[in-house]
């Protein structure tokens, strides 16, 4: 079955830092691939989305690239911020079914 | 403000007391989910509606109900609860059932506690 495959955390960084957290996926037939963000003590929220091959979803700074060939949407920042502190979900949606990833916790210190 | 709503935010009871946690949208989305995260192991669905009186199962429904009566609630509902349904609930929904573009919207979550 489809299924997310994320890096584990926790990432800790210094603020400015360049972010990279790897995201890889399997998948029949042509997923919409999404970043989620959840800050402490909140629910999951859209970050980004990309619903076709090379497509580029981007928010807040945040891009990701959706790569078919790699099956791939690995989330980038260029310069992170303390704010930017919180866990990550990659996932994939396929019709109505949501799949996520088990999520990377970041840490940014100022 | 368009939002999920969920109740109560925290829940501490004991085993096999019948609890309930609620679930409210105001986006008249048609699809709704619930789901538990574990450390660990994500966000794993339990259960899914795609409409009113239309529910099924997700990867994990074992020890737990759901109903959807109305289009806007969708509660959760654990008959005889047990130690290992301790987790962080999310209760989402969504429209455009069949459009890749639709994200999931969230409520703020339920931690519970079961003794």
């Amino acid at each position: 079955g489809d299924s997310v495959t994320q890096m584990e955390g926790p990432v800790t960084l210094s603020e400015e830092a360049f972010l990279t957290i790897n995201c890889t996926y399997t998948a029949t037939g042509y997923p919409s691939l999404f970043w989620y963000v959840q800050y402490p003590g909140e629910g999951l929220q859209l970050l980004l989305k990309a619903t076709k091959a090379d497509d580029k979803g981007s928010n807040k700074g945040f891009e990701a690239t959706y790569r078919k060939e790699t099956t791939s949407f690995h989330l980038e920042k260029g310069s992170v911020q303390v704010s930017d502190s919180a866990v990550y979900f990659c996932a994939l949606r396929g019709g109505f079914k949501t799949i996520f990833g088990a999520g990377t916790r970041l840490f940014v210190k100022a | 403000e368009a939002q999920v709503t969920q109740n109560p935010r925290y829940l501490i009871t004991v085993t096999g007391k019948k609890l309930t946690v609620t679930c409210s949208q105001n986006m008249n989305h048609e699809y709704m989910s619930w789901y538990r995260q574990d450390p660990g192991l994500g966000l794993r669905q339990i259960y899914y509606s795609m409409n009113v009186e239309v529910t099924d199962k997700g990867d994990v429904p074992e020890g737990y109900k759901v109903s959807r009566k109305e289009k806007r609630n969708f509660p959760l509902i654990l008959e005889s609860p047990s130690p290992n349904q301790t987790s962080l609930y999310f209760c989402a929904s969504s429209s455009r059932l069949r459009d890749g573009n639709s994200p999931l919207h969230f409520g703020n979550g339920t931690r519970l506690t079961v003794t």
